[in-house]
């Protein structure tokens, strides 16, 4: 069966710290893998996407995810953290043989002066 | 471009009454999408259409109908709202199901008492 984990529900940060996020996924296919970002009352936001080549893609907001197929993971990663990166941060995976994406169930991240 | 609009932003509903959350897109997307967002259980797929008049059921399609008469529409409906339709609901298109980003809509708060 097709899913997303992301183990971690909440996390807080300093500002101008690193952040990683963790996203494990399970698909038979060939996996397109997806970083969202949604602020409050907002609509969900591409970050980065991976399709196929290099394991390391990068974002807007000077977001990065790699993509570990040994692993089975997709962890987003940010070098420094702004106070504007507070938001909750999804994680989906789609594939060409299907017509779904399947979503995590979010990270909900505070970032703390 | 308005890229995916949904109407309305708020509702509330009593039981057993009736509505259409309305999703219309601009970009030609063959793929459109409907979404709920609960506490805890990320986004969850209830139903979508790879392009006009042909729909399939998502993760969590009871108590929703839907249906695709033009490439821009794809309302929503609940034909008997039960508490549990309480929610925020997402409208998302695309221009290939499973494999390219989706574009989201603001979303619809539904509160049913």
């Amino acid at each position: 069966a097709q899913s997303v984990t992301q183990p971690d529900i909440h996390i807080t940060v300093s500002e101008g710290a690193s952040l990683e996020l963790r996203c494990n996924y399970s698909y038979g296919a060939t996996p397109y893998l997806f970083w969202y970002v949604q602020s409050p009352g907002q609509g969900l936001q591409l970050l980065l996407k991976y399709f196929s080549g290099d394991t390391l893609v990068q974002g807007i907001k000077g977001f990065e995810a790699e993509f570990k197929r040994s692993q089975s993971s997709f962890n987003l990663r940010k070098p420094s953290v702004h106070w504007s990166d507070a938001a909750e941060y999804f994680c989906a995976v789609g594939a060409n043989t299907g017509n779904q994406f399947y979503f995590g169930t979010g990270t909900s991240l505070t970032v703390i002066p | 471009n308005a890229g995916v609009t949904q109407t309305p932003k708020f509702q509330v509903l009593k039981t057993g009454q009736s509505m259409t959350l309305q999703c219309a897109q601009d970009m030609n997307h063959e793929y459109m999408s409907w979404y709920r967002q609960d506490p805890g259980m990320g986004l969850r797929l209830i139903h979508y259409s790879v392009g006009a008049g042909i729909t399939d059921q998502g993760e969590v399609p009871n108590g929703y109908n839907v249906s695709r008469s033009t490439t821009e529409d794809f309302p929503l409906r609940l034909l008997s709202a039960a508490p549990s339709q309480t929610s925020v609901y997402f409208c998302a298109s695309t221009r290939t199901g499973g494999v390219e980003k989706l574009f989201f809509g603001s979303g619809t708060q539904l509160s049913v008492l």
